[in-house]
Parts: structure tokens; C-alpha cells; sequence
């Protein structure tokens, strides 16, 4: 059975750093992995998809990548805005999606 | 790319309702279709998985005649909670496969369901 975790499951930056989230998953049989971002009480909004044929992708101040045999993916924010706090979800999608529990993070402006 | 719409956005209604939320895949067949539902704080669990003309296969734990699940064409799925009670309030969301070949889920934004 599928297992997604995130660490850390909350954290708290100064705007301007760079910063990490970790995911890892227990079966490494996958199609991608997703990251999405996910404001309060509002829907999912997906800030990138890795095939599980590929290492990395790139969008704009996000880069997320993905060690398939290793079970683990991270998504990795270059100069955190305080527009960047959210919930950051980790998905493994390998016939079904299965979410991780989130990372909530918080920019101090 | 391909657009998941899901509706209402909100719904509010008594307890013993029944309540339908519809999502459809506006620009592309879907043939799968999954619904996920989430509480307060938590992450987004699969109920159930729908195959366009056949039974849902629902998740261990999630009532099958409580959250009856309708995928009758390519392009719409609904999720009819019936006889909703307050335990039933959480935030719905569907996702549509089969657009691209690439094994890529694409999401509604969500449904607010609070059951008084």
C-alpha cells in the first residue's frame, strides 16, 4: 500500500530564503508525482507534475525533483515571497492519488 | 489544458438532505474519475474511483450507499451524499483522468459542503 509522507509538517521562514520540502513515498511504482499548492479553504492549484521518467522540473522560483528509486521528491522555493505561504501537497499518482498530509508554510514578511 | 469543472462551490443544507455535486471535464473525455474528500486540517482522501459506464470501486471505510457516485458519459461524474448529517460537512473534490495519455489527473476546484 502507498504511503506519502512530508516533512516538515509545518514551517516558518524569513521572506527572501530559499527553502526545501521533502516527500517521500513507499512504492516506487509510479506514473509522476504532482505538487500542488493549496491556500485556506480553497482548491488545489498544481505548481508541477514530474513523469516518473524524468529528475526535474522547473517553473519560474519552483524546481522539484524527483529520485524515483529512493521513494523521494522535493520541492525547492528560491526566494520565498510572504505570497508563497500555503499548504504545499505532495501527490504519488500510480493508477490512483495518493496525497501526502502537507506542509503548511508561513513567510514572515 | 484540460479544465475540470466542479459544481456548486458551496452548498449549504439541512440535515436528512441529499446534496449532488457534479464535476465535468469541459475539453476532454474523461474515462476515470476520482473523488476525494477532505476535513479541516487534514490531507485529501480518495472515496472512490469511477469508471465511465460502470460501478464506483469506493475506498475501505467510505459508505457506498451513503456517497452514490454516477459517471453516465465521458464528460460528467456526480457525487450525491444522501441523507447528509453534520459528520458529512468537508470540502469534495474531483479529479478527471484519460485527456492526455500521460496518466495525468487534472482537479475541479472543490466543493464546500456544510450540513446543519
Amino acid at each position: 500500500k502507498q504511503e506519502v509522507t512530508q516533512i516538515p509538517a509545518a514551517l516558518s521562514v524569513p521572506e527572501g530564503e530559499n527553502l526545501v520540502l521533502n516527500c517521500s513515498f513507499t512504492d516506487s511504482a509510479i506514473y509522476n508525482l504532482q505538487w500542488f499548492r493549496q491556500d485556506p479553504g480553497k482548491g488545489l492549484t498544481s505548481l508541477l507534475l514530474i513523469q516518473s521518467s524524468q529528475r526535474e522540473q522547473t517553473s519560474g522560483r519552483l524546481n522539484a525533483s524527483l529520485d524515483k528509486s529512493s521513494g523521494r521528491s522535493t520541492l525547492y522555493i528560491a526566494a520565498s515571497q510572504p505570497g508563497d505561504s500555503a499548504t504545499y501537497l505532495c501527490a504519488v499518482n500510480a493508477d490512483k492519488i495518493i496525497f501526502g498530509k502537507g506542509t503548511r508554510l508561513h513567510i514572515l514578511p | 489544458g484540460a479544465v475540470v469543472s466542479q459544481h456548486p462551490s458551496w452548498v449549504i443544507c439541512k440535515s436528512g438532505t441529499s446534496v449532488k455535486i457534479e464535476c465535468r471535464s469541459l475539453d476532454f473525455q474523461a474515462t476515470t474519475m476520482f473523488w476525494y474528500r477532505q476535513f479541516p486540517k487534514q490531507s485529501l482522501m480518495l472515496m472512490a474511483t469511477s469508471n465511465e459506464g460502470s460501478k464506483a470501486t469506493y475506498e475501505q471505510g467510505v459508505e457506498k450507499d451513503k456517497f452514490l457516485i454516477n459517471h453516465a458519459s465521458l464528460t460528467l461524474s456526480t457525487l450525491t451524499v444522501t441523507s447528509a448529517h453534520p459528520e458529512d460537512s468537508s470540502f469534495y473534490i474531483c479529479s478527471a483522468g484519460g485527456g492526455t495519455g500521460q496518466n495525468i489527473q487534472y482537479f475541479g476546484a472543490g466543493t464546500r459542503l456544510s450540513v446543519l
